[in-house]
């Protein structure tokens, strides 16, 4: 069965750097998600992606964060200027129609430890 | 943002008897919900969902159910299984829209 597959497994970062976490969502799969979760607590909606364009984000996704989609497979989630806070599992999901008609179909995750 | 609840953390069940797991939500403007589960190192995986048209909906062992006037929806499993032993979210969502997690209950099956 097709996967969603994110890259790297972990990373660890310097408060202040900027991580790019790349995710191949499946291939005839038309919305793309961040999703993250801190631990220890809920998972929680970053950014939605379709069109090659960003449909929908939440409070979280603030000037720091971007996404891409820089080819026709990859989906990428930059953060710019990381902080200790950002610390947590980041989630990329993808689905092949809208949320009603497809579920998300979620990767595996990329930890990312602030440093 | 507490708009999807699940206020118990973790659940122990005899293998063979029924899981519920509960959720509920604030929002009365979501239309659609969903249970996903997680294992460890894995990302969750949609498991079953109700449009908010309906107050049932069945698969093989799993049912959900919606209380629209109560806010409330929950997660039946019979028979419980090891293999179920998982964390449960809640989620929910408004015009497809971004879904709305909930804290997670971790169902532990007991042999």
């Amino acid at each position: 069965e097709p996967e969603v597959t994110q890259t790297p497994s972990h990373q660890v970062t310097q408060m202040g750097q900027e991580v790019i976490l790349r995710c191949v969502p499946i291939s005839n799969h038309l919305y793309f998600y961040w999703y993250r979760q801190i631990l220890g607590q809920k998972v929680e909606f970053l950014v939605s992606f379709y069109n090659n364009e960003i449909s929908e984000k939440s409070e979280i996704f603030d000037d720091q964060f971007s996404v891409e989609r820089p080819d026709g497979s990859n989906f990428t989630l930059k953060i710019r200027s990381t902080k200790l806070e950002d610390s947590a599992m980041y989630f990329c999901a993808s689905s092949p129609g809208q949320l009603l008609l497809a579920p998300l179909h979620f990767g595996n995750g990329t930890r990312l430890t602030v440093t | 943002d507490q708009q999807v609840k699940q206020n118990s953390p973790s659940l122990s069940v005899q293998e063979g008897r029924i899981s519920i797991l509960n959720c509920d939500y604030t929002n009365s403007m979501f239309d659609y919900f969903l249970w996903y589960k997680k294992y460890p190192a894995e990302g969750p995986t949609f498991l079953i969902s109700i449009s908010s048209i309906k107050d049932k909906n069945e698969d093989g062992r799993f049912t959900v159910f919606l209380n629209k006037s109560a806010k409330h929806l929950s997660l039946h499993i019979v028979p419980s299984q090891p293999g179920d032993s998982a964390v449960y979210f809640c989620a929910a969502t408004v015009n497809n829209n971004d879904m709305r997690f909930g804290a997670g209950t971790r169902l532990t099956v007991k042999p």
